[in-house]
């Protein structure tokens, strides 16, 4: 266990639903990433959040994907009018940010869009 | 684009012996490299690091070797044992800007150890 944790671990969706997931990071971490990671590959960065500032998005986060980070401490992931190519597993992670590219990640939250 | 990428997608060996997973890398501008250890179901958990001043560096039981020359990182696993068995990442960090910290990970290689 990292001590970050994610929130569900499995999702099942009918195509066309909104689905929101939710990442706690390590307490004292001020940086929060989201990744998407499909079956046989490297997880693939998404977003990521310097407290409650997002500062970059990948192309890969269309206009249905939104992120948050309110208060700089728990983070969710939005997803509106859900796709089958959004089946994924999306991960979690977090790092203490200037001082430390050490990336923590959590276990994950498994979606399938039916 | 830049990209990372590993040479064998699986490995096999015997429980006892020492397994090296090899990657390759493009971008000449990457400082920051990770090896990440993934089993099934769960997220990739952190093995060793390396920055791009280091040519080697050893944790326990693992040595993650870095040559800037050719672009490729290479982790060392002494003795390996079962409980090894998972998929192996390797992550760079694109160095500069805004990137800073966001890793690009390679498509994994498959380690299987037999007792």
């Amino acid at each position: 266990d990292t001590g970050v944790s994610q929130d569900p671990r499995h999702k099942i969706t009918k195509r066309g639903q909104n689905v929101t997931f939710r990442c706690d990071p390590i307490s004292e971490h001020n940086r929060l990433y989201w990744y998407r990671q499909t079956l046989g590959q490297g997880p693939e960065f998404l977003t990521y959040f310097q407290n409650e500032a997002q500062l970059e998005k990948s192309r890969l986060l269309s206009d249905r994907f939104s992120a948050e980070r309110p208060k700089g401490s728990f983070s969710t992931l939005e997803i509106q009018r859900t796709e089958q190519g959004d089946s994924a597993m999306y991960l979690c992670a977090s790092s203490l940010g200037w001082t430390s590219y050490e990336q923590y990640f959590g276990p994950g939250t498994r979606l399938t869009v039916t | 684009g830049e990209s990372v990428g590993l040479h064998l997608p699986t490995l096999s060996v015997q429980e006892g012996d020492n397994s090296i997973i090899n990657c390759a890398y493009s971008n000449s501008a990457s400082d920051y490299f990770i090896w990440y250890k993934q089993e099934s179901g769960k997220g990739p958990q952190f093995i060793i690091d390396i920055r791009s001043n280091m040519d080697k560096r050893q944790g326990q039981r693992v040595t993650v070797l870095l040559n800037k020359t050719v672009k490729h990182l290479s982790l060392q696993i002494a003795a390996t044992q079962p409980g090894d068995s998972a998929v192996y990442f390797c992550a760079e960090n694109n160095k500069g800007g805004t990137s800073y910290g966001k890793l690009t990970f390679g498509q994994g290689t498959i380690l299987t150890v037999h007792p």
